[in-house]
């Protein structure tokens, strides 16, 4: 049993499109997370979402939504998609937002041509 | 706010060699301390955690302890092997809650050759 699943694992697309990433949870986390990995491996928090409280990093722009249909799911939504948004993204989760580890989803690399 | 430097590499060295990775931390709060591994095209794995001063996590001969007095987390593991070869991030999260994620270091890439 995958943990933290996320779909797909590779996408490719064009500058402009709209695209949706999938993430699910089985372990009854009540967080969950979205990150942003750069091509230097650097990451970095995009949001948070917490019984309904979605925090989110300032730096991200609002073409990036995140959607949360119940708990166990946290969907990434990216507008107007641009060259700079390729990366790996990933999701993770954790059993509440208090000093608790992230169990992290596999990743998904985009890649906008 | 909170921040994570750890030393760049890629760090390489032999099979059975000594492994120190340096990290050190700034933070408002008290922290917890996490080291995690990605083996290449792979996510993010927990390879250990520390919660409060002086607490040493280990797992799979890796070593961590957590030093409040120098802000460290040094990883250390006596004998590597060539399937350690991977990247790894040293990582915290603050007392104040963990709404903010986790904040990373900028990774260490680490080569074990035969």
């Amino acid at each position: 049993d995958t943990a933290v699943s996320q779909t797909p694992k590779y996408l490719v697309t064009q500058m402009g499109n709209d695209k949706s990433i999938k993430c699910e949870q089985n372990l009854g986390h009540d967080t969950m997370y979205w990150y942003k990995q750069d091509s230097k491996k650097f990451l970095k928090i995009m949001f948070s979402y917490n019984n309904k409280e979605l925090i989110i990093n300032e730096t991200v722009p609002n073409r990036f939504s995140p959607k949360s249909p119940d708990k166990a799911h946290l969907n990434l939504h990216i507008n107007s998609l641009e060259l700079g948004d390729s990366a790996v993204y990933f999701c993770a989760s954790s059993q509440d937002s208090e000093n608790t580890e992230a169990f992290f989803g596999q990743g998904t690399r985009l890649t906008v041509v | 706010g909170d921040s994570v430097t750890q030393m760049e590499g890629p760090v390489t060295l032999s099979e059975e060699a000594f492994l120190t990775i340096n990290c050190t931390y700034t933070a408002t709060g008290y922290p917890s301390l996490f080291w995690y591994v990605q083996y290449p095209g792979e996510g993010l794995q927990l390879l250990l955690k520390a919660t409060k001063a002086d607490d040493k996590g280990s797992n799979k001969g890796f070593e961590a302890t957590y030093r409040k007095e120098t802000t460290s987390f040094h990883l250390e593991k006596g004998s590597v092997q060539v399937s350690d070869s991977a990247v790894y991030f040293c990582a915290l999260i603050d007392s104040g809650g963990g709404a903010d994620g986790l904040t990373f270091g900028k990774g260490t890439h680490l080569i074990i050759q035969p």
